[in-house]
């Protein structure tokens, strides 16, 4: 199966700023996803993102909020904008290696805006 | 995709049996049953898939009845490391998203 780096693990922020996250796949992927999970929920996909072209987000989910970044095939950003604190939230990024192993996910990042 | 339901939690004594219940009554014919769990602090872990035969893996069974309308998850001899969060998610064959809904929390009882 795939292994994923996700940075950062956790991070606290003010609100009114953005963070970044990066996700890295040691394998090249066509599609990776982007999920939150808000405290004690399950997860949400917020966008799929395809190798050259823009995300395809998923209803309630906006680029303007959470852009994007696919630059090749075995790397994605995710962009937290203009943070609040009901942004607090794990992000996680996931990938489809094919077979017998499903999907593959990323240890996620831990997001608490103050 | 079709809709899953699963209790929200169950116990199971260690290194008993853990049967992991799954309804899922308005699945097609193409699609497929996934499990995942999400163990504290984590991102979720695949365990197995299946369309219409019984699947066996290291990990688990999965059991799906004749007419697909609901499955089990058997962790056969449970261990602590077992605690989580059980995801039975049904998708279509060629549908890449995975939509989770909220699980059954399980926990191994000393």
């Amino acid at each position: 199966s795939a292994v994923i780096s996700q940075k950062p693990s956790r991070d606290i922020c003010q609100r009114g700023t953005s963070l970044t996250i990066q996700c890295q796949v040691d394998s090249q992927v066509t599609m990776m996803f982007w999920y939150r999970q808000q405290p004690g929920q399950s997860l949400t996909l917020i966008a799929t993102a395809n190798q050259g072209s823009e995300a395809t987000y998923e209803s309630g989910f906006v680029i303007d909020k959470f852009p994007i970044s696919r630059p090749n095939l075995t790397f994605s950003t995710l962009t937290v904008s203009n943070m609040s604190p009901e942004d607090s939230s794990i992000y996680l990024c996931s990938v489809e290696v094919g077979g017998a192993y499903g999907y593959t996910f990323g240890s996620g990042t831990r997001l608490t805006v103050v | 995709d079709a809709k899953t339901t699963q209790p929200p939690s169950m116990d199971c004594a260690e290194g008993r049996a853990a049967n992991l219940p799954c309804n899922h009554s308005t699945i097609s014919g193409n699609e497929y049953v996934y499990w995942y769990r999400q163990i504290h602090s984590q991102g979720p872990q695949y365990i197995i898939h299946g369309l219409k035969n019984n699947e066996t893996n290291e990990m688990a069974s999965l059991i799906i009845t004749e007419d697909r309308k609901s499955s089990t998850l058997i962790l056969p001899h449970a261990t602590l490391r077992d605690t989580a969060v059980y995801y039975c998610i049904v998708r279509r064959f060629g549908n890449e998203k995975l939509t989770f809904g909220t699980g059954t929390r399980l926990t191994i009882i000393p």
